[in-house]
């Protein structure tokens, strides 16, 4: 089945010990997203690439970074993790700006 | 500003009631229309999907669209206890690539 895959399911760190969150689709969309969702919050968008092209919102720290090696995988990078930062972080894609199909999400804790 | 409502609940229904869970948004220009559900713990699931004004039915559920009124609802029929989550309005606005989400409604429907 197509889908969207995330690693880890769950990722603890320790305050300011960088971390790497990885996305992967077999749908073969050119959109891919990442949200950060705290409890009782609607999904926050932090950037998206559509194609080749990163869109970084305007709110997204600085912390924050993303790498897209090509279609299929995407990369989230906390550079350094503040216990603020304890959320869980989703990745979503799209074809276009049609209707976008979520990952499991990876629940991160910093310690 | 971009801006999606909606009453953060809890609505509670019975078994077998209908839930009708509403949704408003400010961009006039705003296209495409979208509900997610999302148990607890887990990420949000693509239920439906609307982009013309009236009705669009899928099983049990109803999405109804009013772009006179900036108006989104779901309504779910012969509503089950696996039908307790929040459910989510994401609205794609004009110009814009990415989706705008409400904080959500918890539904709870009680056996």
């Amino acid at each position: 089945d197509a889908m969207v895959i995330q690693n880890p399911r769950y990722q603890v760190t320790q305050f300011g010990k960088p971390v790497t969150l990885s996305c992967s689709q077999t749908l073969n969309h050119n959109v891919m997203y990442w949200y950060q969702q705290k409890s009782s919050q609607a999904p926050k968008l932090l950037f998206h690439y559509y194609d080749k092209d990163f869109n970084n919102e305007a709110d997204t720290p600085d912390n924050f970074q993303s790498r897209r090696p090509n279609t299929s995988f995407c990369f989230l990078d906390i550079r350094s993790p503040g216990l603020g930062d304890a959320a869980m972080y989703l990745c979503a894609t799209s074809r276009d700006s049609g209707e976008q199909f979520f990952g499991p999400g990876t629940r991160l804790t910093v310690l | 500003q971009k801006e999606v409502e909606q009453n953060s609940g809890p609505l509670s229904v019975p078994e077998g009631a209908i839930a009708s869970l509403n949704c408003t948004y400010s961009d006039r220009g705003s296209q495409s229309f979208f509900w997610y559900r999302q148990y607890s713990g887990k990420s949000p699931e693509l239920i439906m999907f609307i982009y013309s004004n009236g009705d669009k039915e899928d099983g049990r559920f109803t999405a109804q669209l009013n772009k006179a009124s900036q108006y989104v609802s779901l309504l779910i029929r012969d509503s089950q206890p696996s039908d307790s989550a929040t459910y989510l309005c994401a609205v794609n606005m004009k110009g814009y690539s990415t989706l705008t989400f409400g904080k959500g409604t918890m539904l709870l429907v009680s056996p």
